[in-house]
């Protein structure tokens, strides 16, 4: 079965730093994907990036990138000029062959002005 | 365009009341999903549509909870017999067919067993 873990379960940044959320994962599947979505306070959830596994290069949205390692079975998120608005749950999810999304158990992100 | 819309946005019932729970997906999203989310469990799959294929049904926690989805678009989240650990948001996400597509989440219904 599809595993995911984040290890930290609150995080802060100062606004305009940098911050790395971290992810790892445990499957067998060769093919398949990874997001990480941001949970806002108002409970919507929202995709901030997403990473297909057959892809070598590191998914980039503006200020969010990632650290796709897959050997490593790691699925970083790099927030970069962090913003006060991005305070939020953050949560990595993978999805498989089954379809649906297998989420970790989120990290909490205070940015502070 | 409309996002994914839930209702009732809030609800709290007695226990051992029945619940339903209401998903309207994106026009044309062929697939729709189901999670709980809550405190101790985190974000948990319940059930996934996909077009006219049978659910996949293999997060249900237990017999009391069931769903459907009517005429491939709306979908009602039963929970029969309502218990105090079924306490939680339950979220609804749709996605066009095919694993690339993202799942577009609707606001989620808090539920309040008391």
């Amino acid at each position: 079965a599809q595993t995911v873990t984040q290890s930290q379960p609150e995080m802060s940044v100062q606004e305009a730093e940098t911050v790395t959320l971290s992810c790892t994962y445990d499957t067998s599947e060769s093919n398949y994907y990874l997001f990480w979505y941001k949970q806002p306070p108002s409970r919507q959830m929202i995709l901030v990036i997403r990473q297909e596994a057959y892809k070598q290069q590191n998914a980039t949205e503006n200020r969010f990138s990632v650290n796709f390692q897959k050997a490593a079975k790691s699925f970083s998120l790099k927030i970069s000029d962090s913003q006060l608005g991005d305070t939020a749950m953050y949560f990595c999810a993978f999805k498989g062959s089954q379809g649906n999304l297998i989420f970790g158990k989120g990290t909490k992100l205070s940015v502070k002005p | 365009g409309a996002g994914v819309s839930q209702s009732p946005s809030n609800k709290v019932t007695e226990k051992g009341k029945d619940v339903e729970l209401r998903c309207d997906p994106i026009s044309g999203h062929t697939a729709l999903y189901w999670y709980r989310q809550s405190l101790g469990q985190g974000l948990e799959f319940l059930i996934y549509f996909q077009g006219n294929s049978a659910p996949d049904k293999s997060g249900l926690p237990s017999d009391r909870f069931s769903a459907e989805r009517t005429g491939g678009s709306v979908s009602t989240l039963t929970i029969q017999r309502t218990q105090q650990e079924d306490s939680a948001v339950y979220l609804c996400a749709s996605s066009l067919s095919g694993a690339y597509y993202e799942q577009y989440f609707g606001p989620g219904t808090r539920l309040t067993v008391t």
